[in-house]
């Protein structure tokens, strides 16, 4: 596709339960990148994927988080026994690693509620 | 670790007045540093970036932003902005060399009044 794509664009579950969040980025993208958005809290960095390895992932906030990268494309962040601090929009974005230039293209978002 | 921080969380201004947001960073390495913005009920792109080189930089919809070294500082201007220049801004860092991470502050809402 033309820009990175997330699914599902919203989420709501009950506290306890698992979730998934999908990640589609740009085609020949190396570098992938998780970020959670908060209100007031601007963008929190989590994870970011080097092909399918993970140099960075110092932003998890717990061990009920989780992501995997398959192929060098789609990603997957997990979240088990959800929180209700939780509830945030996970943005996910990508770019040309390499290039240095730094220039992240983000998805709109999987806003996700926890009640 | 690098850090970001936007001293203004909320900017009102009226159409065409100038307009600055404020960012400063703290990086023990050089840094490359971005402003991205987010427009209402969409996602973030990027606005312009300062790799190296004049210290002026210039980005799309007439805003530019100048790097001081001195006073670890990347602050966003535009002299007139437009109602449509409503959204949220973002000054972001990453270190040259080591990992790719971007680090964000956490963003200024600028509203543009009529």
């Amino acid at each position: 596709g033309a820009g990175v794509s997330q699914s599902p664009s919203n989420k709501v579950t009950e506290k306890g339960k698992d979730v998934e969040l999908r990640c589609d980025p740009i085609s020949g993208h190396t570098a992938l990148y998780w970020y959670r958005q908060s209100l007031g809290q601007g963008l929190e960095f989590l994870i970011y994927f080097q092909g399918n390895s993970a140099p960075d992932k110092s932003g998890l906030p717990s061990d009920r988080f989780s992501a995997e990268r398959t192929g060098g494309s789609v990603s997957t962040l997990t979240i088990q026994r959800t929180q209700q601090e939780d509830s945030a929009v996970y943005l996910c974005a990508s770019s040309r690693s390499g290039t240095n230039t730094g220039e992240l293209f983000f998805g709109e978002g999987s806003r996700l509620t926890v009640l | 670790a690098q850090s970001v921080t936007q001293l203004d969380s909320q900017v009102p201004v009226f159409e065409e007045a100038p307009v600055e947001l404020r960012c400063n960073y703290s990086s023990s390495v050089s840094v490359y540093l971005f402003w991205y913005v987010q427009y209402p009920n969409q996602g973030l792109q990027l606005l312009l970036k300062y790799l190296s080189g004049s210290t002026l930089v210039k980005g799309i919809n007439g805003f530019e932003a100048e790097f001081n070294k001195s006073q670890t500082s990347f602050h966003l201007r535009k002299p007139s902005v437009h109602i449509s220049d409503t959204a949220e801004y973002f000054c972001a860092v990453r270190n040259q060399g080591g990992s790719e991470k971007l680090v964000f502050g956490k963003g200024t809402k600028l509203t543009v009044n009529p």
